[in-house]
This record gives structure tokens, sequence and C-alpha cells, in this order.
């Protein structure tokens, strides 16, 4: 069974950089998978942040950004600010219509 | 502005059908695919179905196939979602969204509702 995997917590200082990731149990991430990434605040609706692996959605700040790392796709937020704690999911295209959420990272700011 | 609003949550005994409601506006309806997307409470997110812009094309997570009709309304820009033999494992707060394109690339989603809570319980 495949399964999308994610760090299930991480944690940034104020103004830091850090990188989430976004896996497969087997085999590679790739942009055949068109990676996306979302984040989602307790009590409210996800936000599209990135898709197709590095665009950026309307009205996102480019201090997040995308990418290809290794076998895995990625999620870099520089200059971490407090208001980017939240949960961040990647979503994966898994073919024949399907796509797949990784299990999310809660990010903390401190 | 693009705005997508659910409806149709609530408690549901176990065994027991609903149908959840989105209704679009500020874009053109026909022209994007449909999907929605399930929390239960305290977890991830989970893709469940897709519809394409034209209504021929339609697909499901394994945990909701054969129990679950994706569908879409033209003439009201409202999508819907058929439950049928809802389980306690159903329980979820369920978001409708925009997806460019139902396959490769644009097949993301895009804009998201607020999300409607289904309750599965006896």
């Amino acid at each position: 069974q495949t399964v999308v995997t994610q760090e299930p917590s991480f944690s940034v200082s104020p103004g830091g950089t850090v990188t989430l990731t976004c896996g497969l149990n087997s085999g590679s991430v790739s942009t055949s998978y068109y990676p996306s990434w979302y984040q989602q605040t307790p009590g409210q609706a996800p936000r599209t942040l990135i898709y197709s692996t590095n665009t950026r959605s309307s009205g996102v700040p480019d201090r997040f950004s995308g990418s290809i790392l290794g076998n895995k796709a990625a999620l870099t937020i520089t200059g971490a600010q407090a208001d980017d704690e939240s949960d961040y999911y990647c979503v994966l295209y898994m073919g024949s219509g399907t796509s797949m959420f990784g299990g999310g990272t809660k990010l903390t700011v401190l | 502005e693009v705005l997508l609003l659910e409806s149709g949550g609530g408690l549901v005994q176990p065994g027991g059908s609903l149908r959840l409601s989105c209704a679009a506006s500020g874009f053109t309806f026909s022209n994007y695919a449909m999907s929605w997307v399930r929390q239960a409470p305290g977890k991830g997110l989970e893709w469940v179905s897709v519809i394409s812009g034209s209504g021929g094309n339609t697909f499901y997570a394994d945990s909701v196939r054969g129990r679950f009709t994706i569908s879409r309304d033209y003439s009201k820009n409202t999508l819907y979602l058929q439950m049928n033999s809802l389980r306690v494992e159903d329980t979820a707060i369920y978001y409708c969204a925009t997806k460019t394109a139902v396959y490769g690339s644009g097949s993301h989603f895009d804009f998201w509702g607020q999300g409607t809570l289904v309750t599965v319980s006896s």
C-alpha cells in the first residue's frame, strides 16, 4: 500500500529557515507526481501554497518555495514568522485521477 | 471572488445516507473539476472524490468507492456528494475544492470551501 510520508512535527525559530519533506514509502517523488502543498491552521480550511512542485499560488509570499530534494518533494519556508505556525500537507497526484495526502507536518515557530 | 459554500452535514446513524452540497460562485463552474476532501476530528486531510468539468469522469478513494457518488448540477452551479451506507469512520469535516484539471498538471486543489461536519453515530 502506497503511503505519502511527512515529518509529524518540526520546529523553527522566528526568522529561521525550515524545509519540510514529502516522500513515498516505496519509490521516489518526482515532478511527475505534481506535488502540491497546503497550509492549515486550527479550525480553518486549508490554503493552497504551492502546486506543480514549485509554483506559488496567488498571494502566497515568496518566502515559501517548493522543490524536489533528492527523492522527495520539499517545502522551504525562509524567514519563518509566528503566523507560519500551522499544519502543512503535501499532496501527490497518483495517476488515474486520484490524489493522495501526506499525514501532515505540525510546524511550531518558537 | 471564488466562493464555495458547503451544506448538508449533520448527525446520521450508521448505515444511513446524507447528501452534501457545495454552492459555487465567482468562476465558470463548467471549466473546473471539483473535488471533495475530508478531515476526521484531530486527523489529517483525505482526498475523497473528484469530478471533471464536463461531469463525464469521476474517481473515488478506495475508502468510499461504491458507497459515495459525486455529481454536479450546472444550472445551479452546485457540486454534490451522495453518501450511502455511512460508517462511524466517515465522521469528518467535508470540504469541497476546485481543481483546474482531473489529471496531471493542474490536478492540485485551488480554492476551498469552509467545510461541513458529518457525524455518523448511533
